[in-house]
């Protein structure tokens, strides 16, 4: 059974750093492009970025390039998304999300994680 | 970046209705699009992927059609368990980007 297991929800200050994680099983990590997905309370979803496990190519959505960093454990089969000093303003769901490798039909999100709250508050 | 815009933002509906919700991209995206559904409190689900492809285990009520820049999710009989907001994903250039949901309600 494929699952994307999240650390759980973090309660943090302005300035502080964060690192939250999603490991992944019951599937071959390395094959699998593996990413973040942001909910700000009662908002619509935002794609953060994505990493593919296999050879670390890492894309980013301009909205978030520079603010985080997704990185991957390939040993542990765990993707990690990390601040290195928070802001209110990220206070959301964070969701890590799988998508396949096809050079077919465009998959979309096919797992979800469970999410992750973050909140930012002083 | 392409916009994604979705069309109603809400609606409400009952039980066996017929619903269709719109996708526009302002730019051509192909069949690069898919369709989520997300209750209340709860992960998103993946219904429709490549614009008309249905997820396995999706029910067949599901359907999703058009290509370049006009997309249709359609629910053919709309079930108690489908009240949610659903939202059209692009993939067909970085960055990806979401519209912006449509709400369906009873």
């Amino acid at each position: 059974e494929v699952q994307l297991v999240q650390s759980g929800a973090e309660v943090k200050k302005p300035g502080e750093s964060l690192k939250i994680s999603c490991k992944g099983s019951g599937y071959r990590f390395t094959g699998y492009w593996i990413g973040w997905v942001r909910q700000m309370p009662g908002k619509g979803l935002e794609w953060v970025g994505i990493i593919y496990p296999g050879d670390s190519d890492t894309r980013y959505s301009p909205s978030f390039q520079g603010q985080v960093t997704i990185s991957v454990d390939k040993s542990i089969s765990t993707a990690y998304l990390q601040w290195s000093s928070l802001k209110a303003s990220d206070t959301a769901i964070y969701y890590c999300v799988r998508r396949p490798f096809s050079y077919g039909p465009v998959p979309g999100f096919d797992y979800w994680g469970q999410g992750t709250l973050v909140t930012v508050s002083s | 970046a392409i916009q994604l815009t979705q069309s109603p933002s809400s609606l409400s509906a009952s039980v066996g209705d017929r619903v269709t919700i719109t996708c526009r991209a302002s730019q051509d995206i192909r069949s690069a699009l898919a369709w989520y559904q997300q209750k209340p409190g709860k992960t998103p689900n993946l219904l429709i992927y490549d614009a008309s492809s249905l997820e396995t285990g999706v029910p067949s009520r599901f359907s999703g059609s058009g290509s370049g820049t006009d997309f249709t999710l359609t629910i053919s009989s709309l079930q108690p368990e489908d009240f949610a907001t659903y939202y059209c994903q692009q993939f067909d250039s970085y960055p990806w980007t979401f519209g912006q949901g449509t709400k369906v309600e009873i």
